[in-house]
């Protein structure tokens, strides 16, 4: 089993520029979610995906959004890029499903690591 | 928005040492309180994690202390070694519209120094 599996591993974008950052996991996991990490501010919930066909925000949603294709695949987009975007992003999955009281494990990505110039 | 204070932010600590880091959450969903282990360039991991009913967990040299009252919980690091030098996230459940999901604290870079 491959987990979770992120692409691409690193990008640099342009201000402005648009793009897609592919997250799929191989472990029939229910629930899906997108974080960004930056330097004292931990990890922030962008966007989250409770089953296949449902998307909802988090805390930092503001300037992106998400496709939840299929069970497997969850993917984030940036449809105009901001300074203020260059983070590191992980996509998680985990078994539950995101509407009842759970103490499943998340299970991380490797990350992608933005730089918006 | 639900917060999760974590500190110290960073911490050195001399192999064999003890290394502790501590939280403290507003409100949360249900009792259950995981810690992740982030090594640079990789992903967060599951560490460990205390559930309802119990004030401790322990699982080899890693102890969480749950403290319900002061809205509190901590994670030990027994016998410190230079393995264990990472980022430590914890994170707490909070009910956003029906729907579970963890807010995590702020992190702590640890390193364990020869």
């Amino acid at each position: 089993n491959a987990g979770v599996t992120q692409t691409p591993k690193f990008q640099v974008l342009k201000t402005g520029q648009s793009m897609t950052l592919q997250c799929a996991q191989d472990m029939n996991h229910n629930s899906m979610y997108w974080y960004r990490q930056d330097p004292g501010m931990g990890l922030r919930l962008i966007y989250y995906s409770a089953s296949e066909g449902t998307t909802d925000k988090g805390e930092v949603p503001n300037g992106y959004n998400v496709s939840r294709l299929n069970k497997r695949e969850f993917s984030l987009r940036l449809e105009s890029a901001a300074p203020s975007q260059t983070s590191v992003y992980f996509c998680a999955s985990s078994e539950d499903s995101g509407s009842t009281v759970s103490y499943n494990e998340q299970f991380f990505g490797p990350g992608t690591r933005l730089t918006v110039l | 928005q639900q917060q999760v204070k974590q500190s110290p932010q960073s911490l050195i600590v001399q192999k064999g040492g003890i290394s502790i880091i501590n939280c403290a959450y507003e409100n949360t969903a249900f009792d259950y309180f995981p810690w992740y282990q982030q090594f640079p360039g990789k992903g967060p991991a599951l560490l460990i994690a205390i559930r309802p009913d119990v004030s401790e967990k322990k699982e080899g040299r890693f102890t969480i202390s749950f403290n319900k009252s002061a809205k509190q919980f901590s994670l030990h690091i027994m016998d410190s070694q230079p393995g264990d030098s990472a980022t430590y996230f914890c994170a707490a459940p909070h009910r956003d519209f029906g729907n579970e999901k963890l807010t995590f604290g702020t992190g702590t870079r640890l390193t364990i120094i020869p």
